[in-house]
């Protein structure tokens, strides 16, 4: 079946330094990819949408130049987040649907990754 | 606008109890697709079941049960006979067709099943 890889599964980092998650898609080629953030005990906020060879489609709220997102291949995409605060502690995760499923046939997700930010 | 709500933040059964997890949704669009997910402690979502808006039979797979109701905006997840490996968190959630695959999720129910 369709696999989704990413790495790494937890990070700890400085505050004020820059963190890259990446997101492939291990058997199959994944022209949009979903970053999806989760506070502890809430629910999933789909921060963007990332479109390969082209810029991300952020949602409301989520800002663009903190969250970079590159989906530079048909199988990675990465998110960094950049200039780390203790508020951008989360846990990050990605999805992506296989090519030749419909709108609402599937979604595979990532393992995730736990940020924290000291 | 689409939204998921799943009232039930906490719930807490005995082994082999039965139980029903609620979820409601909103949405304009006549094509849509409700999914339910699982999450464990370990964080990852584990795909349990999708439908799509023009299906409503319910469905069961081995001690899970789905009811879809559209008349109630209702996609009610029931688990018979709980086992202590059902705790977890679950997962509502509804991608509309139109809306490129974006999946909106519920607040999530955590689902403890003491033995």
């Amino acid at each position: 079946g369709a696999v989704v890889s990413q790495h790494p599964s937890r990070v700890i980092c400085k505050s004020g330094t820059s963190v890259k998650i990446e997101c492939r898609s291990l058997d199959f080629q994944a022209t949009t990819m979903f970053w999806y953030r989760q506070f502890p005990k809430k629910s999933l906020m789909l921060m963007a949408t990332s479109n390969e060879g082209s810029k991300a489609t952020y949602e409301q709220g989520v800002e663009k130049d903190k969250f970079l997102i590159n989906h530079a291949s048909l199988t990675l995409s990465t998110l960094t987040v950049t200039s780390a605060h203790p508020e951008d502690s989360s846990f990050y995760i990605c999805s992506a649907r296989p090519p030749g499923t419909g709108l609402g046939q599937g979604y595979t997700f990532g393992s995730g990754t736990r940020l924290t930010v000291v | 606008a689409q939204k998921v709500t799943q009232a039930q933040t906490e719930i807490s059964v005995v082994e082999k109890e039965d139980v029903t997890l609620d979820c409601v949704y909103e949405t304009r669009d006549t094509t849509y697709y409700l999914f339910w997910y699982k999450q464990p402690p370990s964080g990852e979502l584990v795909f349990l079941i999708r439908r799509n808006s023009f299906d409503e039979q319910n469905e069961i797979s081995g001690r899970y049960s789905w009811n879809f109701q559209k008349s109630t905006s209702s996609f009610n997840f029931t688990i018979t006979a709980s086992q202590v490996v059902d705790s977890a968190v679950y997962f509502c959630a509804l991608s509309e067709a139109y809306q490129g695959g974006k999946l909106i999720f519920g607040q999530g129910t955590e689902l403890s099943v003491k033995p």
